[in-house]
């Protein structure tokens, strides 16, 4: 069954430093989502995306988050200065229309020191 | 108010047995989604079921149904025939039609088969 990929399956940084979660999602998808999992809590929703623009995005997603799908492969969560509370294992996820199932990637576990 | 509710922070069933987990959720929108995936200690989110809110049976997915109450806003996961492999947190989301397309998770079930 295809997957969503998401590199690297493990990142550690120092606070203040920018990160780059990598993800490629499944290749006929068209809406691609972040979400992230802070340690034995639940998952929450960061941002959506469609069509090359944000399609929604949760009040976590302020102005130190970013992402881009800069081809027609990859899509990135950029996060600018991390915080030690952006620490969590964030999530990728995408589906081929709405209202289907959403398919996850692995996860990145992101330590922010 | 939670959008979706899972009371349950640990359960416990013997190999072989049945086991049900239990989801409420809460909307206003007629229309919805409702999901579970599976999360063993390896950290993926694997899709088990879906019931949408306009299906007028329960979903099944081979050894995973779902208890959907539509009246009693719950949605229930039925594991039959637990194995050991089945041991993992196990979450219910929603997605509301309308609203936006985010997802809601609960705040999960850690499920133990206990040989």
């Amino acid at each position: 069954e295809p997957e969503v990929t998401q590199t690297p399956s493990h990142q550690v940084t120092q606070m203040g430093q920018e990160v780059i979660l990598r993800c490629v999602p499944i290749s006929n998808h068209l809406y691609f989502y972040w979400y992230r999992q802070i340690l034995g809590q639940k998952v929450e929703f960061l941002v959506s995306f469609y069509n090359n623009e944000i399609s929604e995005k949760s009040e976590i997603f302020d102005d130190q988050f970013s992402v881009e799908r800069p081809d027609g492969s990859n899509f990135t969560l950029k996060i600018r200065s991390t915080k030690l509370e952006d620490s969590a294992m964030y999530f990728c996820a995408s589906e081929r229309d709405t209202n289907e199932k959403l398919f996850f990637g692995s996860g990145t576990q992101l330590s922010v020191l | 108010a939670q959008k979706i509710t899972q009371t349950q922070p640990g359960m416990f069933v013997q190999e072989k047995e049945a086991v049900t987990l239990d989801c409420t959720y809460d909307t206003s929108d007629p229309s919805y989604g409702l999901f579970w995936y599976k999360q063993p200690s390896s950290g993926e989110m694997i899709f088990l079921i879906y019931q949408g809110s306009y299906d007028q049976q329960n979903a099944t997915e081979g050894r995973y149904s779902l208890n959907f109450q539509k009246a009693r806003k719950s949605a229930n996961l039925v594991i039959s025939a637990s194995q050991l492999g089945d041991s993992a947190m196990y979450f219910c989301a929603m997605r509301e039609g309308d609203s936006g397309n985010q997802f809601y998770f609960g705040t999960g079930t850690s499920l133990t088969v206990i040989p």
